[in-house]
C-alpha cells in the first residue's frame, strides 16, 4: 500500500516563529488532507488538498502532486496550534481507504 | 449545524464484556469509517462502510464488528473485550469515495 511520511517527528518553537510541515506519499494520490489534534484529542480539518496551494489565516498548504509531497506552513505560530499535525492521503486507482502519517507532534512555548 | 457525534465520551469495561460504541451524523453522508488511535501507531483503520448495508473490514478488524442499518449511524461492537482493545476511538464521515473526511470527538475505551 501507499507509504505516507511526515517530518519532523517533533517541533518546539518559541511563539511568534515560523513552521514548515512535510509530509512525503509514495503513490499517486486522490486525496490528501492537513489535520490539527490538539491537546484534548480533537481531530480538526485544516485541508482538503489533493493539489495547489490553499490558504486560511495563519496557515497555508501547498501539495505538489507529481513530486509527492504536501507542506503545511504555519505562520507567527500561537501557543494553540500546540498539538499533533497529521497528513493523511487516497491512493490513486485503489479502494478510497485513506492512510495517515504518523504526525508532527508541535510544542509551542510563550 | 450538521455534526457527527460518539457515544460514550469515556468507558471503562472488563476483559470479555461486549461493548458497543455509537456514532451518528448528521450530514446524511454515505461513507462512514471507525479508526482506533494509539501511541505508537497513529490512526489506523478499524471498518468502514459505503452506504446502508455495506461494511468492509479495515487494517485491525479482528475482534471487532459494524453494521450499516441506516444513513447517520455505524455503530462498533466488541464482541469480547480484551485489554489489546484498550485505546481512543474515532468516527469519520465523508460525503464522497475519497472525499474530505469530518471526525466525531473521539471515545476514550479501557478495558481492565
Amino acid at each position: 500500500g501507499i507509504q505516507v511520511e511526515q517530518s519532523p517527528p517533533d517541533l518546539i518553537l518559541q511563539e511568534g516563529a515560523n513552521s514548515t510541515l512535510r509530509c512525503n506519499f509514495s503513490d499517486s494520490v486522490n486525496n490528501l488532507q492537513w489535520f490539527h489534534q490538539n491537546p484534548w484529542g480533537q481531530l480538526i480539518n485544516l485541508f482538503y488538498i489533493p493539489s495547489g496551494t490553499k490558504q486560511n489565516g495563519r496557515l497555508s498548504a501547498t501539495t505538489v502532486a507529481t513530486e509527492r509531497y504536501s507542506l503545511l506552513y504555519i505562520s507567527s505560530s500561537q501557543t494553540t496550534d500546540s498539538g499533533v499535525y497529521f497528513c493523511a492521503v487516497v491512493a490513486s486507482g485503489g479502494s478510497y481507504i485513506p492512510t495517515f502519517g504518523r504526525g508532527t507532534s508541535l510544542i509551542v512555548h510563550p | 449545524d450538521a455534526e457527527i457525534t460518539q457515544s460514550p465520551r469515556h468507558k471503562i469495561t472488563e476483559t470479555g464484556r461486549q461493548v458497543t460504541l455509537a456514532c451518528h451524523q448528521t450530514w446524511n453522508h454515505n461513507n462512514m469509517f471507525w479508526y482506533r488511535q494509539d501511541l505508537g501507531h497513529g490512526l489506523r483503520l478499524i471498518h468502514y462502510s459505503y452506504g446502508v448495508q455495506d461494511t468492509n473490514k479495515g487494517e485491525v478488524s479482528d475482534g471487532y464488528s459494524v453494521s450499516r442499518s441506516n444513513t447517520e449511524d455505524l455503530p462498533l461492537t466488541l464482541e469480547s473485550a480484551a485489554s489489546s482493545q484498550t485505546s481512543v476511538y474515532f468516527c469519520a464521515s465523508s460525503e464522497y469515495l475519497a472525499g474530505e473526511q469530518f471526525f466525531g470527538p473521539g471515545t476514550r475505551l479501557t478495558v481492565l
